[in-house]
Formats: C-alpha cells, sequence, structure tokens
C-alpha cells in the first residue's frame, strides 16, 4: 500500500496567514493526489484534485486555496487565511488502490 | 444539485453484520462508481472499496476483503455496504462518496459524500 504523510499534524495561524501544508507519498504517484476539508462532524469535501485542479462543479472552493507538486511531494497552500478555513485538511493518493490517505492536519485560526 | 444520503446509525453487537444504504440523486446513477471510507474516532479516513455503478463491478481494500459487500440497486439509485463479523474497532463513521469521474474505471477523487453513518459495535 502506498503510504502518505502529511505535514505539520496541527498549525496555528493568524487570520491573512499563508498557510502551507505538505504531503508525502512513498512512491511515485504521478499527480493522482486529491485534498479535502473536513469540518468537525461533516464530510469532507474535495478542495482540489489531480495535485492542482481547484474544484468547482459541487463545491465552488475559493481561489485562496492551490495545490502543487507531483511524484511523491505535494503541498495545499491557503494564500490568506479565513476564519471558515478552521478544520483538518486530507490528502488522498488515487495512483493505485487502496486509495489512501493522509493523518491530516488540523488548522486553527489564532 | 447532486445529493448522496446515507441510512441512520446503528449498534451492533460483535459478531454480527451492518448494510448501510446510499442514496442518490441529482446525477444519472449508472454513470459514476461509488466509493465507501470509514473513519475511526481519532484516526485518519480509511478507503474500503469502490462499485462501477455502470456494471455493478467492485474492488475493495485486501483489509475488508472477505467481510466487506458492496452492491447496488440501479432502480432505486442507491448502493449499499455490507460489513460483516463486527468487532469493536469496526465502530466509526462510513462514509459513501461519488466518483469524480463520468464513467471512470481507475478510481478518482470523491465528490461529494454522503453525510456519514455512525456504526456502534459493542457489546
Amino acid at each position: 500500500d502506498i503510504q502518505m504523510t502529511q505535514s505539520p499534524s496541527s498549525l496555528s495561524a493568524s487570520v491573512g496567514d499563508r498557510v502551507t501544508i505538505t504531503c508525502r507519498a512513498s512512491q511515485s504517484i504521478g499527480s493522482y493526489l486529491n485534498w479535502y476539508q473536513q469540518k468537525p462532524g461533516k464530510a469532507p469535501k474535495v478542495l482540489i484534485y489531480l495535485a492542482s485542479v481547484a474544484s468547482s462543479v459541487q463545491s465552488g472552493v475559493p481561489p485562496r486555496f492551490s495545490g502543487g507538486g507531483s511524484g511523491t511531494d505535494f503541498t495545499l497552500t491557503i494564500s490568506s487565511l479565513q476564519p471558515e478555513d478552521s478544520a483538518t485538511y486530507y490528502c488522498q493518493q488515487n495512483s493505485s488502490p487502496p486509495f489512501t490517505f493522509g493523518g491530516g492536519t488540523k488548522v486553527e485560526i489564532k | 444539485q447532486v445529493q448522496l444520503v446515507q441510512s441512520g446509525a446503528e449498534v451492533k453487537t460483535p459478531g454480527a453484520s451492518v448494510k448501510i444504504s446510499c442514496k442518490t440523486s441529482g446525477y444519472t446513477f449508472t454513470n459514476y462508481a461509488i466509493h465507501w471510507v470509514r473513519q475511526a474516532p481519532g484516526q485518519r479516513l480509511e478507503w474500503m472499496g469502490w462499485i462501477n455503478a455502470a456494471n455493478g463491478g467492485t474492488r475493495s481494500s485486501q483489509k475488508f476483503q472477505g467481510r466487506v459487500t458492496i452492491t447496488m440497486d440501479t432502480s432505486a439509485n442507491t448502493a449499499y455496504m455490507e460489513l460483516s463479523s463486527l468487532r469493536s474497532e469496526d465502530t466509526a463513521v462510513y462514509f459513501c462518496a461519488k466518483d469524480g469521474v463520468l464513467a471512470g474505471t481507475r478510481g478518482n477523487w470523491f465528490d461529494p459524500w454522503g453525510q456519514g453513518t455512525l456504526v456502534t459495535v459493542s457489546s
């Protein structure tokens, strides 16, 4: 199975800060990497798919969210943190089944 | 608007089985695969398997093979996930999610998700 490792596991930042979350795969996954946002008691919501494509069909993801990377190293960046971005963020690979997730990054607002 | 609505919370004893439904609306059911993902308390999301709604083909994670059965009823636009031989470690919220690609065959991103079904396994 492909192991997905996220860092940091949690962070605290101020409104307006630029925040970057990292996800590393145990082997190359090309661009088959997706990012989700999950708020407490809710289902995850896709933010970014294929490493850098912002979801718009269902989710209407704000442009402050962006993704990058390929191979084994990926990033999710929030360009200007907003109060509603307080959530846990997960990466997920869909290069090969089982489609594994990272351990999550909890983002808190100072 | 695409919606996935899951059945309600369940409490089961060890060794029992649970079957969760995922009723879809707002799109052509047979055009997209449905995935099942679970989240145990304090744990990461865990993919369990998926069903190709075009032909009923399924694939499940090796971890659950022999215990998980994913089925569908195209007339009801509904997918089902049954997990057998339940143990306390199966206590989790179970989600269904629609695949992100029309007629996708490789497994893609999950969008949107159902609201989740809490399954509690306790004696």
